[in-house]
């Protein structure tokens, strides 16, 4: 059971925009920045978003990330067929004193 | 840009200690301003983070495995290392290696190996 909670599958058409929520608490989500990863089928997660709304360097600016309250959101426009991965939500829980994830979901570009 | 490759047994037999390392390059682990970070991912399942250690060996845990795992830095070989003892199935995982900025979200990950625990 993950402490953060992200809806377990999501799909869209090609050229379309998807949303992928990530639900968390005042200890985790509500106090500290969110980042968001991109798992591509067998390999490594890879940071997409950072400080909820930050893109590292190489990063397309069809990724966005938002934050509000106790969620944070990654948006994805433009869908293309290379998005088909799972997306992980990230952050700091200072109840917990540790780096907690969401359970991951997974991306459909139907 | 900053590489990073885990190494270590495939196949840990139950009740014995998982030993994993994590092999830096192109950047010095010793430079500072950096966590060396250790995570891990259940067969189909969501990311969870072990520990991390600074260069200086600082560590710090996951309350939730701190009682079985160590983390170790050797800086003149550019490694860090997991240890995890008293393994059982439920620690059978792909164990990712990663790098942070204090701070910040773990930015460079290694590209994962998967641990078996079975007899």
């Amino acid at each position: 059971q993950s402490v953060l909670t992200q809806p377990p599958s999501v799909s869209a058409a090609p050229g379309q925009k998807v949303t992928i929520s990530c639900s968390g608490s005042s200890s985790n989500i509500g106090n500290n920045y969110v980042s968001w990863y991109q798992q591509l089928p067998g390999t490594a997660p890879k940071l997409l978003i950072y400080d909820n709304n930050k893109r590292p360097s190489g990063i397309p600016d069809r990724f966005s990330g938002s934050k509000s309250g106790t969620s944070a959101t990654l948006g994805i426009t433009g869908l293309q067929t290379g998005d088909e991965a799972d997306y992980h939500c990230g952050t700091w829980d200072s109840s917990l004193s540790a780096w907690v994830f969401g359970g991951g979901t997974k991306l459909t570009v139907l | 840009q900053v590489q990073l490759q885990e190494s270590g047994p495939g196949l840990v037999k139950p009740s014995q200690t998982l030993s994993l390392t994590c092999t830096v390059s192109g950047g010095s682990i010793s430079s500072g301003g950096y966590y060396w970070i250790w995570i891990r991912q259940h067969p189909g399942k969501g990311l969870e983070w072990i520990g991390y250690i600074y260069y200086s060996g600082s560590t710090y845990y996951n309350p939730s495995l701190k009682s079985r795992v160590t983390l170790s830095v050797d800086t003149s070989k550019s490694q860090f290392s997991l240890n995890l003892t008293s393994v059982t199935a439920a620690d059978t995982a792909v164990y990712y290696c990663a790098r942070a900025s204090v701070g910040a979200a773990p930015d460079y990950w290694g590209q994962g190996t998967l641990v078996t625990v079975s007899s």
